[in-house]
């Protein structure tokens, strides 16, 4: 089984920064089939990007994500506040197919 | 729109049974692969398994085979998740979702709402 660990658990950072999620996984995810997804209180997780950098339909351009491996970013550049939330990567690629724990991102 | 709606919040006693469901709206679901997620504080995000209903094929995670059934009616574009006893454990929020093409498993970018199931005494 593959785990994904994400970091940090808390991200605490006003509108207008930039966030830097991390996403480890303990081996590699073949053809880099890893997804980003967002969660608000009380809602289902929105898929934000597939297959490691493509964003899905509808998504900002200000959220962006690389990686390769065993090492996946997600990125976001100028933090709206709708942004507040979490965040979990998912590996698509072995079954299971496992999440990461999660990273949730807060106002300072 | 598509979407996925899925059955409403359910209360129940250890070692009763429960059947929840997950509609396709707007789609259909018989080509795609339809998995179900749990989420709970402690463990996050499971995948618990998937369905495909256009012939039933159904993979489960390892730790919840013999835990749970899925099944599917393609003629009303449902899938289902059961139980036949419950345990207190159970006690989660439980997602359908989609991937975002048809015939494998890919990214899931349509979930349903989510049915809250507690079991509780």
């Amino acid at each position: 089984e593959i785990v994904l660990t994400q970091s940090p658990a808390t991200l605490s950072l006003s509108p207008g920064e930039r966030a830097t999620l991390s996403c480890r996984a303990s081996q590699s995810v073949s053809a880099n089939y890893l997804a980003w997804f967002q969660q608000k209180p009380g809602q289902a997780p929105r898929l934000l990007i597939y297959d490691a950098s493509s964003r899905a339909t509808d998504i900002p351009d200000r959220f962006s994500a690389s990686g390769s491996g065993t090492d996946f970013t997600l990125t976001i550049s100028r933090l709206e506040p709708e942004d507040f939330a979490g965040y979990y990567c998912q590996q698509y690629a072995n079954s299971p197919y496992t999440f990461g724990q999660g990273t949730k991102l807060e106002i300072k | 729109e598509v979407q996925l709606v899925q059955s409403g919040a359910e209360v129940k006693k250890p070692g009763e049974s429960l059947k929840i469901s997950c509609k396709g709206d707007g789609s259909t679901l018989t080509h795609y692969w339809i998995a179900w997620v749990r989420q709970t504080p402690e463990k996050g995000l499971e995948w618990l398994g998937m369905i495909y209903p256009a012939d039933s094929d159904t993979r489960y995670r390892p730790s919840f085979r013999g835990q749970i059934t899925m099944s599917a009616d393609k003629s009303i574009n449902t899938a289902y998740l059961q139980w036949s006893s419950l345990k207190a454990s159970d006690s989660a929020i439980y997602y359908c979702a989609r991937p975002r093409v048809t015939g494998r498993l890919d990214a899931f970018d349509l979930w349903g709402q989510g049915t809250r199931v507690i079991v509780s005494t």
